[in-house]
This record gives C-alpha cells, sequence and structure tokens, in this order.
C-alpha cells in the first residue's frame, strides 16, 4: 500500500535556527497537508497546499512558516527562526480524491532547545 | 467553524472489556468524520470514515461508529478489547479540506 514518508524521525535545534522538515506524500495525491502535534495536545491543522500553492493556513502558521513543493515529489515546511514553542511532533499528510481520505505520514519530532 | 469534543481522555479497561468512546462535532452542514488511531511511537492511521449512507459505519480491526445525526455524535465502539488495543484515539471532521480533530482519547487496556 503506498504510503506518506517523512524525514528525519526526529530532529533537535537550537533556538533561532531554520529547520526544514521533508515529506514525500503519496504520488498521484493533488493536496498536501502539515500538521502539528505538542505533546499532551490535539492534532493542530498548519496548512494546506494545492496546485504549487498555499490553499488554506491556520493562524499558528505565520511568516516563520514556508512550505515548498520543490521538485514535484517532495514537500517541505521550512521553520525560519524556530522557538521554544515550536516543538512538537509534525505530520504531513496527503489526500486522494478516490478515497476522501488523508493519509499521515510517521512525523517528525521537532525538539528546540 | 467546525469543532470536535472528545469527551474522555483517559480510559482504561480490561481485556475482554466493550468500548465506547464518545465524539461530538459542531453542526456545519454535510459532515464527513473518521476515528483515527496512533499506537505508542507510530503515526495516525484510520479506522473508519463516515461520508454518508449506513449511519453505522465498520472499520478495521473490529472497530465501528454510529453516526447519530440528531446527537452531533459519531462514537467509537468495539465489543471486546484486546491489550494490542492500547493507543490514542482521535475523531475528526472534515472542514473543507482539512481536518479538525479532538484531543484525543488515550486508551490502556490491562492485560
Amino acid at each position: 500500500e503506498p504510503e506518506v514518508t517523512q524525514t528525519p524521525s526526529h530532529q533537535v535545534t537550537q533556538m533561532g535556527q531554520e529547520v526544514i522538515l521533508r515529506c514525500v506524500p503519496i504520488s498521484n495525491h493533488l493536496y498536501f497537508y502539515w500538521y502539528r502535534q505538542i505533546l499532551g495536545q490535539k492534532v493542530e491543522f498548519l496548512v494546506s497546499f494545492y496546485n504549487n500553492e498555499i490553499s488554506e493556513k491556520s493562524e499558528i502558521f505565520d511568516d516563520q512558516f514556508s512550505v515548498e513543493r520543490p521538485d514535484g515529489s517532495n514537500f517541505t515546511l521550512k521553520i525560519r527562526s524556530t522557538k521554544l514553542e515550536d516543538s512538537a511532533m509534525y505530520f504531513c499528510a496527503s489526500f486522494g480524491r478516490e478515497s476522501y481520505e488523508q493519509y499521515f505520514g510517521p512525523g517528525t519530532r521537532l525538539t528546540v532547545t | 467553524a467546525q469543532s470536535v469534543s472528545q469527551h474522555n481522555h483517559h480510559v482504561i479497561l480490561s481485556e475482554a472489556a466493550s468500548l465506547e468512546l464518545g465524539c461530538n462535532y459542531s453542526y456545519g452542514g454535510t459532515v464527513n468524520l473518521f476515528w483515527y488511531v496512533q499506537y505508542p511511537g507510530q503515526h495516525l492511521q484510520l479506522l473508519l470514515k463516515y461520508f454518508s449512507g449506513d449511519p453505522l459505519v465498520k472499520g478495521i480491526k473490529g472497530f465501528e461508529a454510529e453516526f447519530i445525526k440528531s446527537k452531533f455524535s459519531f462514537n467509537l465502539r468495539k465489543p471486546s478489547v484486546q491489550w494490542s488495543d492500547t493507543a490514542e484515539y482521535f475523531c475528526a471532521v472534515r472542514n473543507g479540506n482539512k481536518l479538525v480533530f479532538g484531543a484525543g482519547t488515550i486508551l490502556r487496556v490491562k492485560s
């Protein structure tokens, strides 16, 4: 069964540093998402991406965040200057119209020290 | 905007006990509802989904959920839980093309 993959599985970074989280969505999917889950809290929507542009973003997704689909297969989330409160599990998801189901990747645990 | 409430944050059951996890959503017209499970150290996996039709939805691993429109509910059930069902369970509703999740219910099954 096709699956969404994410790298790295765990990223530790210092406050103020830039991080890039990578995702490879399912190949024939057209909608891509980033969600995050702060430890002990609910999964929160960050951003959706369709047709090479952001289709929706939450209030969490401020100017420090950006997304890109650089090469037709990867989908990246960049945090320009990380803060302690960015520590969370970040999930990538992709959506296929054939099943109206979002498939989630295994997540990247980001720890900001 | 859609929102989801899960009533129980922690549930502890013995093996073979029956399970029901509550989920209520806010009204927003046509609803698409989902239950996801997250086993320790793993990613979110879809258990079942409701879009339309039969309000009793069967999912994987013996789980089912019932959509009750009048109660805005989509409770998850399993007649007999196993130790391997220990996980966190999330109810979600589709809002546009994104999912809105509940806070999750951590289920621990004692063997």
